[in-house]
């Protein structure tokens, strides 16, 4: 069955930066259609997406978020890796990673991960 | 960017209501829109892709329509389960979600 873990510091300082990896199962990124995004739930806010790599290897990022993001991903490994640079405490949130087929929604998700963001 | 919008923000709905929630897209996405359900503590799940097609192993109550910039999630007879929050999401360019619907106990 398909699952996703995500994994990562829980509590970084501002202006660090985070790297969060999402591992995965049951599913393989170099099939056709298969994409990962990465999303993010403040605490009681609405989802944000962040950002998405499919099995292409192309990249989509949020507009209001592009300086301070990459995404990646390790076939090999199973697993897509998100950095976020110089955070602040605005981004702390639960991290989410989910898998998407190209035309379709966000069919698996991870349990999230709380970031902290504080001195 | 594609900016979506929803209506209402919050509703208070008894079990066997019938419940409408709108969502707007600020240009047009076609068919490529889709919902989820999120209850607190816990990620949120899949229930129409596409606008108007039935995730598996969702509850047929749950339906979705419209396209191009309007488009509308209806639960036909709430169920104690379906207190949640409801949340669009496009994916004709890149991906942006709704601010969330919430709908609580009358």
């Amino acid at each position: 069955q398909v699952t996703l873990r995500e994994s990562g510091p829980a509590l970084v300082k501002p202006t660090q930066t985070l790297t969060l990896t999402c591992t995965f199962s049951g599913f393989s990124l170099s099939t056709s259609g298969m994409c990962v995004s990465w999303i993010r739930q403040p605490p009681g806010k609405a989802l944000e997406w962040l950002a998405l790599i499919d099995w292409d290897d192309d990249k989509y990022y949020s507009t209001s978020l592009k300086t301070r993001l990459t995404i990646s991903k390790d076939t090999s490994k199973n697993q897509v890796v998100l950095t976020m640079t110089n955070m602040d405490p605005v981004d702390t949130a639960t991290y989410y990673c989910a898998r998407g087929v190209w035309g379709s929604g966000f069919d698996y998700w991870g349990q999230g991960t709380l970031v902290t963001v504080s001195s | 960017d594609i900016q979506m919008t929803q209506s209402p923000s919050s509703l208070s709905a008894s079990v066997g209501d019938r419940v409408t929630i709108t969502c707007r897209a600020s240009q047009s996405i076609s068919s490529y829109l889709n919902w989820y359900q999120q209850k607190p503590g816990k990620a949120p799940k899949l229930l129409i892709y596409a606008a108007s097609s039935l995730q598996s192993g969702v509850p047929s109550r749950f339906s979705g329509s419209g396209s191009g910039t309007d488009f509308t999630l209806t639960i036909s007879s709430l169920q104690p389960e379906d207190f949640a929050t409801y949340y669009c999401q496009q994916s004709y360019s890149t991906r942006t979600f709704g601010p969330g619907t919430k709908v609580d106990i009358k």
